[in-house]
């Protein structure tokens, strides 16, 4: 089974800094997806950005970006420029590619960390 | 637009009741989830039906736990005999899913905060 771990509880930047979130995975599949999702107060998940395990192209997203690196399994997510909006629970998911049976379908998520934006 | 709606938004409920958390999907998304999340934990997941297909039930906890979904509409999920430690958010969330490729994103609900007393 795969596993998601993020290792960093809490972490906290100053506004209009950049900061560094981290996670790592353990799978034994080649073809898979990678997330990070937001979780506001509101408790809605919000889809921040996506990796394709093929695509060597770390994925960006305005000030989001990730740095993906395949043969260590990490999956770390920059956010630059930071802003208050940015506050929030943010979760490291991974999911597998190709579908045989319904069991590989769902969203693996890590615990969390929890990032607070200082003024 | 329309996106995943879950309702109660809140539920507040005495131990050993029984208690539907309800899910509408977003229009045409054929996958549908259910997760829970206890609080200051990641998302568990609980059940995942896909179409007409049987749905993939191996995370639910235990027998007290029960979902439906009619077609490609709506969820419901049932817990029975509430005990304590089911409290947690109750998140749903709906995707669009063709062939045996899994390329689309998972849109999530606000879930249902379910407290037993």
């Amino acid at each position: 089974a795969q596993t998601v771990t993020q290792s960093q509880p809490e972490m906290s930047v100053q506004e209009a800094e950049t900061v560094t979130l981290s996670c790592t995975y353990d799978t034994s599949e080649s073809d898979y997806y990678l997330f990070w999702y937001k979780q506001p107060p509101s408790r809605q998940m919000i889809l921040v950005i996506r990796q394709e395990a093929y695509k060597q192209q770390n994925a960006t997203e305005n000030r989001f970006s990730v740095n993906f690196q395949k043969a260590a399994k990490s999956f770390s997510l920059k956010i630059s420029d930071s802003q208050l909006g940015d506050a929030a629970m943010y979760f490291c998911a991974y999911r597998s590619g190709i579908t045989i049976s319904t069991e590989a379908q769902k969203l693996v998520f890590g615990q969390g960390t929890r990032l607070t934006i200082n003024p | 637009g329309a996106g995943v709606s879950q309702s109660p938004s809140n539920k507040v409920t005495e131990k050993g009741k029984d208690v539907e958390l309800r899910c509408d999907p977003i229009s045409g998304h054929t996958a549908l989830y259910w997760y829970r999340q206890r609080l200051g934990q990641g998302l568990e997941f609980l059940i995942y039906f896909q179409g007409n297909s049987a749905p993939d039930k191996s995370g639910l906890p235990s027998d007290r736990f029960s979902a439906e979904r009619t077609g490609e509409s709506v969820s419901t999920l049932t817990i029975q005999r509430t005990q304590q430690e089911d409290s947690a958010v109750y998140l749903c969330a709906s995707s669009l899913e063709r062939g045996s490729r899994v390329n689309s994103p998972l849109h999530f609900g606000n879930g249902t905060r379910l407290t037993v007393t």
